[in-house]
């Protein structure tokens, strides 16, 4: 069965502070895996879309990696204001509908 | 481009009404996408369709109705309320070609509390 875990559920940093957040996947031929932000009260939105093992993507203080099992959202010096829930999911090459994680809860504190 | 709308951004339903969802994109994309979010879990797809007059059930599609007339608007009907779909709802749209990665983009969401 195609699955996405995240992890950690909760994540305090202090600004500054750099590290990464965890998306492990498990699913029969992957298409993509996405990274969103998703603000309290707002929609997702859309950070990466990764394609294959060794693939990187970056943007300001966030880069996202990829290998065959499992992807990383490193923030690098982060600020108060990238404080948000991180969600990743994958789309298998068969089924093809996104699978989503459960997100991880990032707090940046100044 | 306002990208993908929703309407209401907050609805308090009694159980046993009915109220529709909506959700209209003006990127010309070609598939739409309804979810839900409870907390702590991951988004669950309800419908999606894949273009005009084409519709097809996801994850979690009891209880809700789709339907699409045009390619820019996606409504979804709620017919009998029940608790258990105290939700946020949210739409999405993407453009996707046979074969690639299906990058999605989301509306603000719609808050629906059913009593």
């Amino acid at each position: 069965e195609d699955q996405v875990t995240q992890s950690p559920e909760a994540l305090r940093l202090q600004e500054g502070e750099s590290s990464s957040l965890n998306c492990s996947y498990t699913v029969s031929g992957l298409r993509g895996l996405f990274w969103y932000r998703q603000d309290p009260g707002k929609g997702p939105e859309f950070l990466f879309t990764l394609y294959s093992a060794g693939e990187e993507k970056e943007k300001e203080r966030l880069k996202a990696t990829l290998t065959k099992k499992e992807s990383f959202l490193h923030i690098t010096a982060p600020k108060p204001e990238d404080s948000a829930t991180y969600l990743c999911a994958v789309q298998a090459e068969v089924r093809g509908k996104l699978i989503f994680g459960q997100g991880t809860e990032l707090s940046v504190k100044p | 481009n306002a990208g993908v709308t929703q309407t209401p951004k907050f609805r308090i339903l009694k159980i046993g009404q009915s109220m529709t969802l909506q959700c209209t994109q003006d990127m010309n994309h070609n598939y739409m996408y309804w979810y839900r979010q409870d907390p702590g879990m991951g988004l669950k797809l309800i419908y999606y369709s894949v273009g005009a007059g084409i519709t097809d059930k996801g994850e979690v599609p009891n209880g809700y109705n789709v339907s699409r007339s045009t390619t820019e608007d996606f409504p979804l009907r709620l017919e009998l309320a029940a608790p258990s779909q105290t939700s946020v709802y949210f739409c999405a749209s993407s453009y996707l070609l046979a074969g690639e990665a299906d990058t999605q983009y989301f509306g603000p969401g719609t808050r629906l509390t059913v009593l």
